[in-house]
């Protein structure tokens, strides 16, 4: 199994454009997570989705944020408008339900001049 | 609010020597600890875990201690190789009635491990 894929990896961007995350789970796997790790706040939820459904997403930071599951291999994250202070590693995880192990991707270093 | 800590935020140790990383919870009703390694560019990656009805979980280099009435928790390698160099980070799964235990993660320990 090829893991979490997650594109693209590094993103360098303007402030003001739009950024959009790919991420690909494993294969079986019916929960799929979006986590930001930043230094000041370290590894924090976005948002996560169940059979494809968001379940939480309390933790999107405001309505700049979005993501979507449209089936169950494939997820993103947009960033519309994106602003510096979105500069961070993003990162997709994915696990079986009920199970707390979580896999990540590589993660997006994301910079948004 | 923070309901997991780790409180070092980095940590230096001679290679052969134990390392012990920290963690505090504020949530008593935690049932279900893991602690996870990250090493630069990649994702963090399942090292061990532990049910809150133990107090001890061991796998090869790596014990995780866990302190109920002190609401801690400690990772112990031992001995230390300069490949165990790595952000580790605690995490706690919520209680939550849904199918999905997302967790909540510590802020992360930095280990260097010197040769």
């Amino acid at each position: 199994d090829a893991g979490v894929i997650q594109s693209p990896r590094h993103e360098v961007t303007e402030m003001g454009q739009e950024v959009t995350l790919r991420c690909k789970p494993i294969s079986g796997h019916n929960s799929l997570f979006w986590y930001r790790q930043t230094m000041m706040r370290g590894l924090e939820l976005l948002i996560y989705f169940n059979n494809n459904v968001p379940i939480d997403d309390s933790g999107m930071p405001e309505d700049r944020f979005s993501a979507k599951m449209p089936n169950a291999s494939f997820s993103t994250l947009k960033i519309q408008p994106s602003e510096p202070r979105d500069s961070a590693v993003y990162f997709c995880a994915s696990s079986l339900s009920r199970d707390e192990k979580l896999f990540f991707g590589s993660g997006t270093q994301l910079s948004v001049l | 609010d923070q309901q997991v800590k780790q409180n070092s935020p980095s940590l230096s140790v001679q290679e052969g020597r134990i390392s012990i990383l920290n963690c505090d919870y504020t949530n008593s009703m935690f049932d279900y600890f893991l602690w996870y390694k990250k090493y630069p560019a990649e994702g963090p990656t399942f090292l061990i875990s532990i049910s809150s009805i133990k107090d001890k979980n061991e796998d090869g280099r790596f014990t995780v201690f866990l302190n109920k009435s002190a609401k801690h928790l400690s990772l112990h390698i031992v001995p230390s190789q300069p490949g165990d160099s790595a952000v580790y980070f605690c995490a706690a799964p919520p209680i939550s009635s849904g199918s999905a235990r997302q967790l909540t993660f510590g802020s992360g320990t930095q280990l260097t491990v010197l040769p």
